[in-house]
């Protein structure tokens, strides 16, 4: 089963824009990630946000966690066409300490 | 530095033979190892899983099957391949658990039954 649940599904914008992408997921986590896929290619840990933490950055990353809503945004200021990539978030699953449980994924597609 | 090899980068096999995909560490000792597979547009399932030799985990019940011959080995094979293998088949490790670590994926396998 899916816990994190990646909104919108596709994404596109201009070179320069800003882009956010939102994960909600369903039961109390300890930690959320986020982690980024070029096409074809495995995936990159971006960052990870703590339970007890609303907000982190990374660069031009920023990603924000509201456990009372069970939702978490990525945002990625001043895009470039080499963000274009599927965002994923990730969530430990409750029932075991070894396991993330994945969303679907938000396609990025920045134009130059 | 720390590196994960995964091969190979594609595969086309015929339904009914078998598979064998590798995926092995350098830099570090005592990893622990997955092994997911992503179908296509969809996000990643893990298959197994392993935090020491001979040690394995098995999260979905399949005709795969999973074996760490070695610390920083991991291999992930079956005996007679369904078309529902096909997919895109990951590797990653953690020096622990991921919810605290994260994980550092490999390239890919492409599987490809046919």
């Amino acid at each position: 089963s899916q816990q994190g649940e990646e909104d919108p599904q596709a994404l596109s914008i201009q070179e320069g824009e800003n882009a956010t992408m939102n994960c909600s997921y369903k039961t109390s986590i300890n930690n959320l990630q986020w982690y980024r896929q070029n096409s074809g290619r495995g995936l990159v840990h971006l960052i990870l946000i703590r339970s007890n933490e609303r907000e982190k950055h990374s660069g031009r990353l920023r990603v924000t966690l509201d456990t009372s809503k069970k939702s978490s945004s990525l945002l990625i200021t001043a895009s470039r066409a080499a963000d274009t990539a599927s965002y994923f978030c990730a969530t430990d699953g409750m029932d075991s300490s070894y396991k993330l449980i994945f969303g679907s994924g938000t396609r990025l597609l920045v134009r130059p | 530095s720390q590196t994960i090899h995964q091969w190979p980068a594609t595969l086309v096999q015929p339904v009914g033979s078998p598979l064998s995909l590798e995926c092995t560490v350098e830099g570090t000792s005592n990893p622990n190892l997955y092994w997911y597979r992503q179908a296509a547009g969809r996000g990643l399932q893990l298959l197994f899983y392993s935090v020491g030799i001979g040690q394995i985990s098995s999260e979905v019940p399949q005709n795969l099957s999973a074996s760490r011959p070695q610390d920083r080995q991991f291999i992930l094979s079956s005996k007679k391949l369904l078309l529902s293998d096909s997919g895109f088949y990951l590797c990653a490790w953690t020096t622990g658990p991921p919810r605290a670590y994260g994980y550092t994926f490999g390239s890919g396998t492409r599987l490809t039954v046919v």
